[in-house]
């Protein structure tokens, strides 16, 4: 069954560092996000990606933070430099098609950990 | 601000034993998403319901969307160990927004 992949499951940086979290969304899906969920609190929005640009933000996704699809396949979260605050699971969503009630699939997810 | 309300928090049960969980906003959703996420994982999408009033079946959970699409349940008949985890329920706003709001969630724990 296909599925959302992401690397690494765990990367820990110190603070001030720039981090790449790395994503293959499911190979024919066309809506991409990047979510975030820090110890013991919701699963929270971060970005949405559609057609090689954003489509969405919240306001926790500043400009510390980008997104990119270098090539066909993997799909990218950058933290420029990162802070004590940015550590949390980021989960990474692809979904099928753009309509309204459209579902999303979530990755495993990568760990953060900025120390 | 949409915000999704989970109830209870927190659910210890005995094997075999039926429960509700609930998930409630005053905001309207045009979707509502529920998923199933164990420690260190992310969230396995579970059913989708789109349509005020939908109930969906998958084997022993039942899940249904409120009339007015502000709140959804999910009931489990004769729960199993094996339905232990956090269960989330997420909503996709109205007017255009392609984000999921998600609940704090309930996280059962079935005894056998």
């Amino acid at each position: 069954e296909p599925e959302v992949t992401q690397t690494p499951s765990h990367q820990v940086t110190q603070m001030g560092q720039e981090v790449i979290l790395r994503c293959v969304p499911i190979s024919n899906h066309l809506y991409f996000y990047w979510y975030r969920q820090i110890l013991g609190q919701k699963v929270e929005f971060l970005v949405s990606f559609y057609n090689n640009e954003i489509s969405e933000k919240s306001e926790i996704f500043d400009d510390q933070f980008s997104v990119e699809r270098p090539d066909g396949s993997n799909f990218t979260l950058k933290i420029r430099s990162t802070k004590l605050e940015d550590s949390a699971m980021y989960f990474c969503a692809s979904s099928p098609r753009r309509r309204r009630h459209t579902e999303a699939f979530f990755g495993q997810g990568t760990r953060l950990t900025v120390v | 601000t949409q915000l999704l309300e989970q109830s209870p928090q927190f659910l210890s049960i005995q094997e075999g034993e039926n429960l509700t969980v609930y998930c409630n906003s005053s905001s309207v959703f045009s979707s509502l998403q529920w998923y199933r996420q164990e420690p260190g994982e992310g969230p396995v999408l579970l059913v989708t319901v789109v349509t005020g009033g939908e109930v969906k079946k998958l084997k022993r959970l039942t899940f249904q969307f409120g009339d007015a699409r502000k709140d959804s349940s999910l009931h489990i008949t004769a729960a199993q160990p094996g339905d232990t985890g956090l269960y989330l329920c997420a909503g996709m706003t109205q007017g255009g927004s392609e984000k999921l709001v998600f609940g704090k969630g309930t996280k059962l724990t079935v005894n056998p």
